[in-house]
């Protein structure tokens, strides 16, 4: 079965670091997703991405963080200074979209650890 | 606005009892609606989904959920919980129209006494 990969799994950076988390989506899928989950809550959307280009963002997504597709395959997120408080897991999701009947599919998570 | 609720944050259950976690959201129209579950240190899991038809839906390990338009509820539901049903359920919307997301609600933390 299909399945959204992300690496790594595990990232441990310094605070100020720049940091890039991969994910590659189900190959058919046209929707792109990042979540975040810091430990103990809930989990909250950060961005969408459909056509290239960013479909939507929440408040959490300010100027430090940027996604791109950069070969039709990877998605990539990026933190450019990394603060202790982005110490979270997050997920990356795709969707085939353009039907009633969607749902998302999650990767396994990458477990960021801001030192 | 578009919304997703779980009232119970936390749950405490003796084993074979029985159990309801309770999911609500705000939105007139039609949505898909899923509950995941995440084990400690995990990943999320798909338990159960909806889509249309049958508004009682099974998923993974005898959980079901059902729908209920009226009330905007899709509370999960489980006969019978073991101890290692302990993890956290997310229930999670996609609200049609407009760009598609799943939007989660805030978790409920579920620990089963052996």
């Amino acid at each position: 079965e299909p399945e959204v990969t992300q690496t790594p799994s595990h990232q441990v950076t310094q605070m100020g670091q720049e940091v890039i988390l991969r994910c590659v989506p189900i190959s058919n899928h046209l929707y792109f997703y990042w979540y975040r989950q810091i430990l103990g809550q809930k989990v909250e959307f950060l961005v969408s991405f459909y056509n290239n280009e960013i479909s939507e963002k929440s408040e959490i997504f300010d100027d430090q963080f940027s996604v791109e597709r950069p070969d039709g395959s990877n998605f990539t997120l990026k933190i450019r200074s990394t603060k202790l408080e982005d110490s979270a897991m997050y997920f990356c999701a795709s969707m085939a979209g353009g039907t009633k009947n969607t749902e998302a599919f999650f990767g396994q998570g990458t477990r960021l650890t801001v030192v | 606005a578009q919304s997703v609720s779980q009232h119970n944050h936390h749950v405490i259950l003796s084993e074979a009892a029985s159990l309801e976690l309770g999911c609500n959201y705000s939105y007139g129209g039609t949505v898909n609606l899923f509950w995941y579950v995440q084990y400690p240190g995990q990943h999320l899991q798909l338990l159960l989904k909806y889509f249309s038809g049958d508004p009682l839906v099974k998923g993974i390990k005898g959980f079901e959920a059902e729908f209920i338009k009226s009330k905007f509820s899709f509370n999960l539901r489980k006969p019978s919980v073991q101890w290692s049903d302990t993890a956290e359920y997310f229930c999670a919307v996609i609200f049609s129209g407009g760009y598609q997301k799943v939007t989660f609600g805030t978790g409920t933390k579920l620990q089963v006494i052996p």
